[in-house]
């Protein structure tokens, strides 16, 4: 299976700030890399696919980039609503293998 | 906007079978993988299996065995069952629709728990 390390666990930021999480994986996805968002009892909601790719209607101040192993997701500027939980995915292998979330307070 | 709603016991007995459909609305089921993934209380992601519209599946091998997926096309339904379950199989389950192995679209997911 293909490990996905995520980081950090969690992180404090204030309104307006930058936001940056790592997401890393034990092989070579190329580009096979997707993001969710996950609020309290909510399903996961997909923000980005392909590595970089914005899903419709997600907010552009959301971003990512990477390939092959080493892959980044940013909030340019950080508001109240995006208090959640993130995770990554790999879908280049199966099992599909998740990293193991961040949790963003404010 | 598809919907997913998955439906099931709530309250499974340690060694029997937990059983879980997912009823598709608004969109079709044909033409679409539909993937099954749990989650347990304040912990990570754990993708289970993936069943095409045609029957064909993938399972996760840490679950395999224990695991059997089908898809009924004309009621627009999918099940999951999963055997000899313990108290680790507990968790909220997900149904999504997946595009080739993306996990696009969730359903809001049922809580399953494990317990005598």
């Amino acid at each position: 299976d293909i490990q996905m390390t995520q980081s950090p666990s969690s992180l404090s930021a204030s309104v307006g700030d930058r936001v940056t999480i790592t997401c890393q994986a034990s092989q070579d996805i190329t580009n096979y890399l997707g993001w969710y968002q996950q609020k309290p009892g909510i399903a996961p909601n997909l923000l980005i696919s392909d590595s970089s790719n914005l899903e419709a209607g997600v907010p552009s101040r959301f971003s990512a980039n990477g390939s092959g192993t080493d892959f980044t997701f940013t909030i340019a500027s950080l508001q109240p609503e995006d208090i959640a939980t993130y995770y990554c995915q790999q879908y280049d292998n199966i099992p599909l293998t998740f990293g193991g979330g961040t949790k963003v307070e404010i | 906007q598809v919907q997913l709603q998955v439906s099931g016991p709530g309250l499974v007995k340690p060694s029997d079978t937990l059983s879980l459909r997912c009823t598709v609305s608004g969109g079709s089921i044909s033409g679409y993988y539909w993937t099954w993934i749990r989650q347990p209380a304040g912990q990570g992601l754990e993708w289970i299996g993936r069943i095409y519209s045609d029957g064909s599946t993938n399972s996760n091998p840490a679950l395999k065995s224990r695991v059997t997926m089908s898809i009924d096309t004309s009621m627009n339904q999918l099940s999951l069952s999963l055997n000899s379950v313990t108290a680790a199989d507990t968790a909220i389950y997900y149904c999504v629709r997946s595009v080739a192995t993306l996990t696009k679209e969730w359903g809001q997911g049922a809580l399953v728990t494990v317990s005598s």
